[in-house]
């Protein structure tokens, strides 16, 4: 059981904005970065935001991150199918273990 | 380019040791991150091992300590990960990744492609 929530799936139709949230606690997101990865189908993840809301070189800026408390977010705006992957969120936990969320699924309609 | 490649034995038996190999091209193990490992389960989440500075610091996760050892060789630019007493639940897809200084945020930022383990009888 992950100690980060996400919900199981997010769906939008092509063009839409979807938001995936995770939830964690004061020991993980309240006190650390965020981080999340994206995982096309069998491929390896990769890294879509880093320090809350940074991107690395190469992602498009329609990712984008947030963090308020011990909450985040990740928005895709201008949905595309290429977007429909498994999203984790991610985090050091303050017991020293790096911590992920257990996955959203986003369905391109 | 950071480039990294798993490479391990291939099928296990409950009780053995899995013993994975990493091989670093396009950085040197000694820079300024650290060497994790991280598994998943096939149709399953990211579960993260632990990691590996150079200089000899590690983390490892709560649940998986006591049978993990995570090395690195900086000779050959290699990181090694060693978990005993496989069951059929440790079998996973197993990658290594570049993770950044904790003060950072600990983001892993490349990874490689994974190696499928099983683990049955």
């Amino acid at each position: 059981q992950s100690v980060l929530t996400q919900p199981p799936s997010a769906s939008g139709t092509p063009g839409q904005r979807v938001i995936i949230s995770c939830s964690g606690s004061s020991s993980n997101l309240g006190s650390n970065a965020v981080n999340w990865y994206q995982q096309l189908p069998g491929t390896a993840p990769r890294l879509l935001i880093y320090g809350h809301n940074q991107r690395p070189s190469g992602v498009p800026d329609r990712f984008s991150g947030s963090k308020s408390g011990t909450s985040a977010s990740l928005a895709i705006s201008g949905l595309q199918s290429a977007d429909e992957a498994d999203y984790f969120c991610a985090a050091w936990d303050d017991s020293l273990n790096y911590v992920f969320g257990p996955g959203t699924k986003v369905t391109v309609l | 380019q950071l480039q990294l490649q798993e490479s391990g034995p291939g099928p296990l038996k409950p009780s053995e040791t899995l013993s994975l190999i990493c091989t670093v091209s396009g950085d040197s193990i000694s820079s300024a991150y650290y060497w994790a490992w991280i598994r998943q389960p096939p149709g399953k989440g990211l579960e993260w091992i632990g990691n590996f500075y150079y200089t000899g610091t590690s983390y490892y996760n709560p649940s998986l300590k006591s049978r993990v050892t995570i090395s690195v060789d900086t000779s050959k630019n290699q990181l090694s990960l060693k978990l005993n007493s496989v069951t059929a639940a440790d079998t996973a897809i197993y990658y290594c990744a570049r993770q950044s200084l904790r003060s950072l945020g600990g983001f892993l930022d490349f990874w490689g492609q994974g190696t499928l383990v099983p683990v049955s009888s």
